[in-house]
């Protein structure tokens, strides 16, 4: 099987760091994403590791450790535009390599 | 641009109706899906298509089928709608290939049954 956990909600303000974390459960995966979504809109994807490390994309960073079945979402120089909420998701080997999506965090991003 | 676009962005119905909800891909892209958003559970996988003509099940199949007989379109069927239907529907497309990860969900469908 195939589980993944988040953070229902984090909380910041503006100009802030903020980690919002993802841990898993699965035998093996191709890679971990991570998706925002702003109220009422459709998932926007921000970015993919398919090896562990850091992969860094303007503001936003994620890392993936497969040893550690962890995963982060990193957004600094937060802006009142973040607040949404944030997915992690995995393309499991042992799903029909279909995506598995986290519960979901949502942040709020106070002035 | 990659576009994929959902025929109704609110859809009210009556339990016992069939509701058919449509989504639409312009990339050409061979694998199409169909979720449900709940709040707390995410997103979970209802059907799935590798190629026309083509579907498998997801996670909550029942109470579901769909239709995909063109390569651009995928369609969902709610055979008999329930209360318990009531969700946000969203379909994402994504190009063939393991190496692809990047889905691209349409705008939702907001389905309420009464």
């Amino acid at each position: 099987g195939q589980s993944l956990e988040q953070p229902s909600e984090v909380t910041a303000v503006e100009g802030a760091i903020v980690q919002i974390n993802c841990t898993y459960q699965t035998s093996g995966f191709y890679g971990l994403s991570w998706y925002q979504q702003h109220d009422g809109g459709a998932p926007t994807f921000l970015s993919y590791n398919a090896l562990d490390g850091l992969e860094e994309t303007g503001r936003f960073s994620s890392f993936l450790s497969r040893s550690d079945s962890y995963g982060y979402l990193l957004l600094q120089e937060l802006q009142m535009k973040d607040s949404a909420s944030y997915f992690c998701a995995v393309r499991d080997k042992n799903y029909g390599q279909n995506f598995v999506f986290g519960p979901g965090t949502r942040l709020s991003v106070l002035p | 641009d990659v576009k994929v676009t959902q025929s109704s962005r609110y859809l009210v119905k009556r339990t016992g109706e069939k509701v058919f909800l449509e989504c639409v891909q312009d990339m050409d892209h061979e694998n199409m899906f169909w979720y449900r958003q709940d709040p707390g559970l995410g997103l979970r996988l209802i059907y799935f298509s590798y190629d026309v003509k083509m579907k498998e099940k997801g996670d909550i199949p029942e109470g579901y089928s769909v239709s995909r007989e063109k390569k651009e379109r995928f369609s969902l069927i709610l055979e008999s709608a329930s209360t318990n239907q009531t969700s946000m529907y969203l379909c994402a497309s994504i190009s063939g290939g393991l190496a692809s990860y990047e889905q691209y969900f349409g705008p939702g469908t907001r389905l309420t049954v009464t």
